[in-house]
């Protein structure tokens, strides 16, 4: 497709549980993001990936938290021992390599932690 | 870190009426982005701005770049109930980090 591509649309998790989120970017966007968006609040930057330069990862709020971009392309978030409180829509956008240009969004994933 | 400060939180109005939001930075941002969330979906951008004063309109949309380069606002004129939703302000950093506003969720009474 042409667009950003998340999967799952949703993930249900047992507490202590690793997950793994999967973000297709726009083919030939350089930069990639991901957020996390708790329910009715802002997006909460997590990582950012531009190229082969080392990721800004100023925002995962663990160790538990890590990602990764394979080939500059697909990126994979993972979330290992679970917690409730990472219940949250975890969203990915990607933008063209220029700065000053506009990120495009997916759907985002819905992960639940039970 | 940079932040971004977005008012109002949330707002009620009247369909017609004219809504005006705003965002402001204690940092410069070289461009400023504005995007719509519905329920369930991710952000779509509704309007870019890459120069300090630029002025730019998209339908009923219209958002304005502060000249100093920390401050962006958007108006949207005669809205609808389709108007309802999360608006999202933000901006680039230096480094190319995306960051956003705290949205301002409107509702559109009919």
């Amino acid at each position: 497709g042409a667009g950003v591509s998340q999967s799952p649309s949703n993930k249900v998790t047992e507490k202590g549980k690793d997950v793994e989120l999967r973000c297709d970017p726009i083919s030939g966007h350089t930069a990639l993001y991901w957020y996390r968006q708790s329910l009715g609040q802002g997006l909460e930057f997590l990582i950012y990936f531009q190229g082969n330069s080392a990721p800004d990862k100023s925002g995962l709020p663990s160790d538990r938290f890590s990602a990764e971009r394979t080939g500059g392309s697909v990126s994979t978030l993972t979330i290992q021992r679970t917690q409730q409180e990472d219940s949250a829509v975890y969203l990915c956008a990607s933008r063209p390599g220029v700065l000053g240009t506009e990120a495009f969004f997916g759907q985002g994933t819905r992960l639940t932690v039970v | 870190g940079q932040q971004l400060n977005q008012s109002p939180q949330s707002m009620f109005i009247q369909e017609g009426e004219d809504v005006s939001m705003n965002c402001t930075s204690s940092s410069i941002f070289n461009t400023w982005l504005w995007y719509k969330q519905d329920p369930g979906e991710g952000p779509v951008l509704l309007i870019a701005l890459y120069k300090a004063g630029e002025l730019t309109s998209n339908g009923r949309l219209t958002a304005q770049f502060g000249i100093t380069r920390k401050d962006s606002f958007l108006n949207i004129s005669a809205s609808i109930p389709s108007d309802v939703g999360i608006y999202f302000c933000a901006g680039y950093n230096q480094g190319g980090k995306l960051i956003f506003g705290q949205g301002t969720e409107l509702s559109v009474k009919p």
